[in-house]
Order: C-alpha cells, then sequence, then structure tokens
C-alpha cells in the first residue's frame, strides 16, 4: 500500500532563517506531488505541484519554492523565511490518471517568529 | 477559484444524520464532485465523489441533483469524530489531478 511521509512535524523558525520540508512517498511510481498552506484559520491553498522529476507548477507567486530531486521526493524550501509563511503545510500525491485522487500526508506545522 | 459554495458551520446531534448542502451551479460535464473532510491538524480524507449518479460507501453517501448543480453528503449516524471541516471540491475528469478547497462547512456533533 501507498504512505506518504512529511517531516518535521512540527517547526519553529526565526524569521529570515532558511527552510526545507521533506516529503516522500512509498509504493507507488511516477505520482502526481502537490504542497499545500492552511494558514490560520484559512482553507487550503495550492502552492505547488509537479507531474515529473523537475517538473514543478507554481499556483501563487510567494517566498517559497520546491523541487523534485527524484521521482518520489518532493521538498519545499525558502531561503528567508517571512512571518507570513506560518501555517500548516500538506504534502499531498496521486496517480497520474485523470480519476485518481490525490491523498494527504500528515502535515508540518511551522512557526515564523 | 474554488467553484462551490458551503454554508460556513453546521451543527448535528450524536446519532442523527448530517446533511451537508453544496452548491455548484457552474459545474462542466466533465467534472466530479468530491468531498473531504479534515479534522483538526490533520491533512484532508477522502469521503466519497460522483458524477450524476448518487454514491454510497462505508463513510457516507453523496446525493447529486438531477441537474448536478448542487449535491448532499450524508452522515448517516454521526458520532463526535465525525466533528471536521468538510470541503466540497469540483475537478475535472481529464488534465491536472489539483484539488482547489473552499471554505468549507464546519460541522460540529454535539453529545
Amino acid at each position: 500500500s501507498q504512505t506518504i511521509h512529511q517531516w518535521p512535524a512540527t517547526l519553529v523558525q526565526p524569521v529570515g532563517s532558511p527552510l526545507s520540508l521533506e516529503c516522500t512517498v512509498e509504493g507507488t511510481s511516477n505520482p502526481n506531488l502537490y504542497w499545500y498552506r492552511q494558514a490560520a484559520g484559512r482553507g487550503l491553498q495550492l502552492l505547488f505541484y509537479s507531474v515529473g522529476i523537475g517538473q514543478i507548477s507554481s499556483e501563487v507567486p510567494q517566498n517559497l519554492s520546491a523541487s523534485r530531486p527524484q521521482d518520489r521526493q518532493f521538498i519545499l524550501s525558502s531561503k528567508k523565511l517571512l512571518l507570513s509563511d506560518s501555517g500548516f503545510y500538506l504534502c499531498a500525491w496521486s496517480g497520474s490518471s485523470g480519476l485518481a485522487l490525490p491523498f494527504f500526508g500528515p502535515g508540518t506545522r511551522l512557526t515564523v517568529l | 477559484d474554488a467553484k462551490t459554495t458551503q454554508p460556513t458551520s453546521m451543527d448535528c446531534a450524536e446519532g442523527r444524520a448530517a446533511n451537508l448542502p453544496c452548491n455548484h451551479s457552474t459545474i462542466s460535464g466533465n467534472e466530479y464532485v468530491y468531498w473531504y473532510r479534515q479534522i483538526h491538524s490533520q491533512g484532508p480524507q477522502y469521503i466519497i465523489h460522483g458524477l450524476k449518479n448518487n454514491e454510497t460507501n462505508e463513510m457516507a453517501s453523496l446525493i447529486i441533483t438531477e441537474d448536478r448543480k448542487s449535491s448532499t453528503l450524508i452522515l448517516p449516524h454521526a458520532t463526535l469524530r465525525d466533528t471536521a471541516v468538510y470541503y466540497c471540491i469540483v475537478r475535472p475528469i481529464q488534465g491536472a489531478q489539483k484539488l482547489v478547497f473552499g471554505q468549507g462547512t464546519r460541522l460540529t456533533i454535539n453529545p
């Protein structure tokens, strides 16, 4: 069966520090991968999605970037965190067929101070 | 932008059926209706999806109107663990599989 992992589970970082969140998927190949963010009390916002290695689509302009160095690895990064980057970051994966459903990871709660 | 409209919040008594409405009046013929829920501090969980026929699984039932402009998610016997934010999403069959979430309905099950 497929599983999705995210780490760390929680993170507290100072403003201006770098960020690296990692997501890995097991039990499948060539998945579509997604990064979502949920600010406190807000809905989920799609940040990036990827249909293959090195293929990244950005949904909103922001202080973050994403990379997919391996088929089942998706990384969310920032060079300098802002206060507004605080939130709950969720990675998701889906198959590549039209009806494939996204499944979400456990999330990383990021607090920028 | 999300293409669905849901009530901001709802309450339901434990043991009763919870009926969550969703309006998707601009839905296209090639778009499915999906329901996810998010329990506090967890990732969204898939519940059910449908195109035009009513659907039922072990978690819930989905009733889609004949004109497909609205749907209702039914939790037949709500428990306290069903307290969550419920998202109704429309997505095309083909193309990118990304989900665009709206604000959802915050469902509170009361003892």
